[in-house]
């Protein structure tokens, strides 16, 4: 079945930094793409999310980029700081049952 | 604002025993739940999706008799793991979706990590 992908496992800035986490999806109909941050013993917590109707969206020090031609998503974190350290997670969505299906996840480490 | 709390958040016991995982939303109303299951190292797996008043919605490849889930009111659904094994062993999450007809961000809890002896 399609699925969410991330094109590298692992990511290591030093502090201050930018971040850019990357993520694939091969769903064409998914409508709607989250952004999750895991930390150790956690659960998944929000970061941003984005429609398919825009192709770039801000929040505090993250910005959502969307790709819908290429099918390409991506997270960039300004000035990271350790508290980033943590796995991140795209998920893709769309449709009435409000599923949403995850990538693989990325594991950012920050550098002090 | 929309605060999900998982209990308990940790779960130890012997081979054969049920285990139930509580899912409620603090500050918000969920007329859906889901419920995902998380292996070291890897991503989440939907499990099956609750819905309150109704019967649950399972992924292929799920056991309903094995998982039991039950959302009874707008704020809580419950996990049941029925004679668990050792390979049941996994961290059990659930989330939640505020009410409405547009799609939103799923709010998660901390999750439940359950170990069977």
């Amino acid at each position: 079945g399609e699925s969410v992908g991330l094109h590298l496992p692992t990511l290591s800035v030093q502090e201050g930094d930018n971040s850019i986490i990357n993520c694939a999806y091969s769903n064409s109909a998914s409508d709607y793409f989250i952004w999750y941050k895991q930390e150790s013993g956690k659960g998944p917590q929000f970061i941003i999310d984005i429609r398919s109707n825009m192709d770039k969206r801000q929040g505090q020090r993250v910005t959502v980029l969307l790709n819908k031609t290429v099918k390409h998503l991506s997270l960039q974190i300004a000035a990271t700081q350790p508290g980033d350290s943590a796995v991140y997670f795209c998920a893709e969505g769309g449709g009435n049952d409000y599923k949403l299906s995850f990538g693989a996840g990325t594991t950012v480490t920050v550098r002090a | 604002g929309a605060v999900v709390s998982q209990h308990p958040s940790w779960v130890i016991c012997k081979s054969g025993t049920s285990v139930k995982i509580e899912c409620r939303s603090l500050d918000f109303q969920a007329t859906t739940m889901f419920w995902y299951r998380q292996f070291p190292k890897q991503s989440l797996m939907l499990m099956a999706t609750s819905n309150e008043g109704s019967k649950a919605t399972y992924e292929q490849g799920v056991e309903k008799d094995k998982f039991l889930i039950n959302h009874a009111s707008l704020t809580l659904s419950t996990l049941t793991v029925t004679s668990a094994h050792p390979e049941d062993s996994s961290f059990y999450i659930c989330s939640a979706r505020i009410g409405g007809t547009d799609t939103g961000p799923q709010h998660f809890g901390d999750g439940t990590r359950l170990s069977i002896l």
